[in-house]
C-alpha cells in the first residue's frame, strides 16, 4: 500500500526537543520531495519545511528556522524531523507529505500525522 | 503565514454545480501556475483533486474543474452529489521563505 506513516509525536515542556519520523512504503522512495506540513489544534494548515529528493535542497518556514532540522535516509525510506527549543505555539499535529513528480509543486500524498503537544 | 482565503461554507442541491474561490496575493495565487485543490474527509488523509490551477490527477472525477482569475483561484463541482460533502481547502506555492500557503479551508453542504 502506498503511505506515509508518521510517528514520535508526544507531549514535551517548552525548551524541550522531539524527533519526528515518517516512513514511507508502496512506491520508489529516493525519487520524491517532501515536506512537514501542521495544524494546530483550531487553526488552518501551515507548511513547516520541505527536502529534496537527494537531501541536499532544505528550505524551512521562518518561524522554526534554526530550531527544526529536516532529513531523509533513502536507505531506510524515511523522512525525519528534529524539533530543538521547543515552543508552545509548536503544538500542532504534523505531517509527512509528498510532492507529486509533475513539478507542478502538489501534494500528492500525505500522512495521517502525529501529535505534537508542548506545555508545562 | 498569511493563509489563502475561502468562504468558510458553500451549499448546493443535488444535480447543482458550486464554485469554491481561494483569494491570495501576487506572491502566491496570482505569480504562480501553482494552485492545487484538495479533499478532506474527517478521519482521511487529504485527497488531491486539482493541480497546476486547472489539471486532474488519474481518477478524479471530471466533476472537479479548476481556474484561475488574478490573483484567486476556484474549485467547481458539478453534477454535485452526497458523496462530495466535505472539506475542501486549497494550496499555493509562494514567493519568498515560506514556499507553500494553504486555504483556510471550505465546508460544502449538499442539501
Amino acid at each position: 500500500e502506498v503511505q506515509l506513516v508518521e510517528s514520535g509525536g508526544h507531549l514535551v515542556q517548552p525548551g524541550g526537543s522531539l524527533r519526528l519520523s515518517c516512513a514511507a512504503s508502496g512506491f520508489t522512495f529516493n525519487i520524491y520531495n517532501f515536506n512537514w506540513v501542521r495544524q494546530a489544534p483550531g487553526k488552518g494548515l501551515e507548511w513547516v519545511s520541505y527536502i529534496g529528493s537527494s537531501g541536499k535542497t532544505i528550505h524551512y518556514a521562518d518561524s522554526v528556522k534554526g530550531r527544526f532540522t529536516i532529513s531523509k535516509d533513502n536507505a531506510k525510506d524515511s523522512v525525519y524531523l528534529q524539533m530543538n527549543s521547543l515552543r508552545v505555539e509548536d503544538s500542532a499535529v504534523y505531517s509527512c507529505v509528498r510532492n507529486d513528480l509533475t513539478g507542478d509543486e502538489s501534494f500528492d500524498l500525505w500522512g495521517q500525522g502525529t501529535l505534537v503537544t508542548v506545555s508545562s | 503565514q498569511s493563509a489563502l482565503t475561502q468562504p468558510a461554507s458553500v451549499s448546493g442541491s443535488p444535480g447543482q454545480s458550486i464554485t469554491i474561490s481561494c483569494t491570495g496575493t501576487s506572491d502566491d495565487v496570482g505569480g504562480f501556475k501553482y494552485v492545487s485543490w484538495y479533499q478532506d474527509h474527517p478521519g482521511k488523509v487529504p485527497r488531491l483533486l486539482i493541480f497546476g490551477v486547472t489539471k486532474r490527477p488519474s481518477g478524479v472525477s471530471s466533476r472537479f474543474s479548476g481556474s484561475k482569475s488574478g490573483n484567486t483561484a476556484f474549485l467547481a463541482i458539478s453534477g454535485l452529489q452526497a458523496e462530495d460533502e466535505t472539506d475542501y481547502f486549497c494550496a499555493s506555492y509562494k514567493r519568498g521563505n515560506t514556499l507553500w500557503v494553504f486555504g483556510t479551508g471550505t465546508r460544502v453542504t449538499v442539501l
